[in-house]
């Protein structure tokens, strides 16, 4: 079936500095593939996605590109914020209507000022 | 705002007893899935349904149960508690191929 392996965090950066976060995933097929956001207190939330190969998502200055030769969707961002503060989750969803999206364990990012 | 509403936001209740959480997804979504977030679990898939009928089943126990009616809207129900059902139980919806799914705020529970 499908899996998404995500790194596990917590990831501790101080304000400004780059992030990456690794995600890999397998699936048949093409899948669609997310990153989500869960900030302290609240629901997950999108925030970018690709549904096909070497699409680039993009949002609030986070990116993710989605590389079928190495089946992975890093999520990336040049200068994080205090605010940047939150669970990120990796996830993918097959093709066809009834899908399961299926997601990564997540990842704790805390930035620190 | 998702579009995608779950009730009750908390819920307190006794070891033993019976629950139902509801959700109610976004206008038009068939897809209506049920994840449950504990701390020491991180986000759990329990079960999927697309239009009515159940598609996947996740880590979900027999004493869970769940359901989507006619007019998608769903539910979860949870039977003879236990304090380590206590969690927060998410909702979300998808439609489409390619849809991402769209989560609710949550039901928080706390089984004491």
């Amino acid at each position: 079936g499908n899996s998404v392996t995500q790194m596990e965090g917590p990831v501790t950066l101080s304000e400004e500095a780059f992030l990456t976060i690794n995600c890999t995933y397998t699936a048949t097929g093409y899948p669609s593939l997310f990153w989500y956001v869960q900030y302290p207190g609240e629901g997950l939330q999108l925030l970018l996605k690709a549904t096909k190969a070497d699409d680039k998502g993009s949002n609030k200055g986070f990116e993710a590109t989605y590389r079928k030769e190495t089946t992975s969707f890093h999520l990336e961002k040049g200068s994080v914020q205090v605010s940047d503060s939150a669970v990120y989750f990796c996830a993918l969803k097959g093709n066809g209507g009834y899908q399961k999206v299926t997601f990564g364990i997540g990842t704790k990012l805390q930035v620190i000022p | 705002d998702s579009g995608v509403t779950q009730t009750p936001k908390h819920l307190i209740t006794a070891t033993g007893q019976r629950v139902t959480l509801r959700c109610s997804p976004r206008s038009g979504d068939l897809s209506v899935y049920w994840y449950q977030q504990s701390l020491d679990q991180g986000l759990q898939f329990l079960i999927h349904y697309y239009n009515g009928e159940e598609r996947a089943k996740g880590n979900i126990l027999e004493r869970f149960s769940a359901q989507q009616f006619p007019d998608l809207h769903s539910e979860l129900n949870l039977s003879s508690l236990e304090l380590g059902d206590s969690a927060l139980y998410f909702c979300a919806s998808s439609a489409g191929q390619v849809g991402e799914a769209f989560f609710g705020q949550g039901t928080r529970l706390t089984v004491v």
